[in-house]
This record gives C-alpha cells, sequence and structure tokens, in this order.
C-alpha cells in the first residue's frame, strides 16, 4: 500500500521569502508523485508532476519540487513567494500502470496551508 | 473549454433525506472520481468508475452510492445511512490509468441541517 505524509498542517511565511512544504511517500514499488494547489471553495489545480526521468521538476509559476528517492520525499519549494500562493497544497503518489493495464489510484496527503502575509 | 462541471456548488438538505451530487465531464476521459474533504483530512475516495456501467468502492463508500450510464456523467447520491455527510465533495476525472493526473471540478458543499 502507498501513503503520504505531510507534517505540516500549516506553514506561515512572510512575502518574498522562500518556502518549502515537505512531503514523504512510502511505496513499495516506483511511483509517480504530484503536487496540487487548492484555492479556498475550489477544486484541485494540478501543479507539477514527476514521472520518470529529471527528478527536478518545475512549474509555470515559480514552484519547483524534487523526487528524491533514498529519502522518499517530493519536496516543494519556492524561493519567492507571492501573497497570491496563499492556498493549500497536497502532495499525491500513484503506482504507474502495471502489466495489466491496471494501475492504483492517487493517494493524497491532509494538505499544507501555506499563509503569505506582507 | 474541456473541463469537469460540479452542480449545485452549494446544498442545503434536512438530516434523513438522500441528495444527488452532479459531475459531468466533456475532457473524454475514461475514469472518474468521487472524493470527500473534510478540514485536517485531506481527501478521502469515495468510489470510482473506470469505465461505463463499472465502478469500485473507495475508502469510505459507506452511505453513498454511484452510477455510470455515460461516460461524461458520474452522479453521487449520498443517502441517509451517511453518519455525517456534511462535507465538501470533488469529483474528478483522468485518463485511463491516471498517469497525467485527475482533473477536479470546483466541488459541492453540502450541509446537512
Amino acid at each position: 500500500a502507498q501513503s503520504v505524509t505531510q507534517l505540516d498542517s500549516q506553514v506561515p511565511v512572510f512575502e518574498e521569502a522562500p518556502v518549502e512544504l515537505r512531503c514523504n511517500y512510502s511505496s513499495s514499488v516506483s511511483v509517480y508523485l504530484f503536487w496540487y494547489v487548492q484555492y479556498p471553495n475550489q477544486g484541485l489545480q494540478l501543479l507539477l508532476k514527476y514521472l520518470s526521468g529529471s527528478t527536478l521538476v518545475k512549474s509555470i509559476n515559480g514552484f519547483e519540487a524534487e523526487f528524491n528517492k533514498s529519502q522518499t520525499s517530493f519536496h516543494l519549494r519556492k524561493p519567492s513567494v507571492h501573497i497570491s500562493d496563499t492556498a493549500e497544497y497536497f502532495c499525491a503518489v500513484r503506482n504507474p500502470r502495471g502489466n495489466t493495464g491496471t494501475a492504483s489510484k492517487l493517494t493524497f496527503g491532509t494538505g499544507t496551508r501555506l499563509q503569505v502575509t506582507l | 473549454d474541456g473541463g469537469i462541471t460540479q452542480s449545485p456548488k452549494y446544498l442545503f438538505r434536512k438530516e434523513g433525506q438522500n441528495v444527488t451530487l452532479s459531475c459531468e465531464q466533456n475532457l473524454n476521459h475514461d475514469a472518474m472520481y468521487w472524493y470527500r474533504q473534510d478540514p485536517g483530512q485531506g481527501l478521502r475516495l469515495i468510489y470510482y468508475s473506470q469505465i461505463v456501467n463499472d465502478f469500485q468502492k473507495g475508502d469510505i463508500a459507506e452511505g453513498y452510492s454511484v452510477s455510470r450510464e455515460k461516460k461524461e456523467s458520474f452522479p453521487l447520491t449520498v443517502t441517509s445511512a451517511q453518519k455525517n455527510p456534511t462535507a465538501f465533495y470533488l469529483c474528478a476525472s483522468s485518463i485511463y490509468g491516471g498517469d497525467y493526473g485527475y482533473t477536479f471540478g470546483s466541488g459541492t458543499r453540502l450541509t446537512v441541517v
């Protein structure tokens, strides 16, 4: 079985400061990893994903995450946050499709609320 | 534009009544999912469907039912057997296997009084 741990339920940060949101996963097989963002009373939007290849993946709005297999982590970082980054962030994991063509489902962490203030 | 539409956005119901939440997608996705979101608990999977006329229970299916008669539609019924139905419900879809992640609707907030 796979699981995701987001240790920080809330992360307060000042505008223009750097931030790191932590995500650790457990899985006995290879994984795909995702970060989603949720603004108040809205659905989740895909921020970035790691499927294979380069372990550093980037989003169009300045976020990046690095897949670290040895530490089973996929932490999300941004060097300088903006007020508009205030939202809840979810890390998710799933196992790639198996030989039978079936695939496991996305498993989500409990979320980290990023609060950016002036 | 393609996407997922959930309706209504807000829903109020009396205790003991069944209620159906709508989810429609025009992305031509094979798979659809229903999640429940409660503060501090993240997203928990209720039901999912990978093809028409087939669906499977997720982690918290008790008190819920679904149907998948059309590829585009995956309605969720919250029955009177669900002990604590007040929550934010999210519908999602993906291509088969979900290799590129899920696309989510904007959610329905259900309040039972």
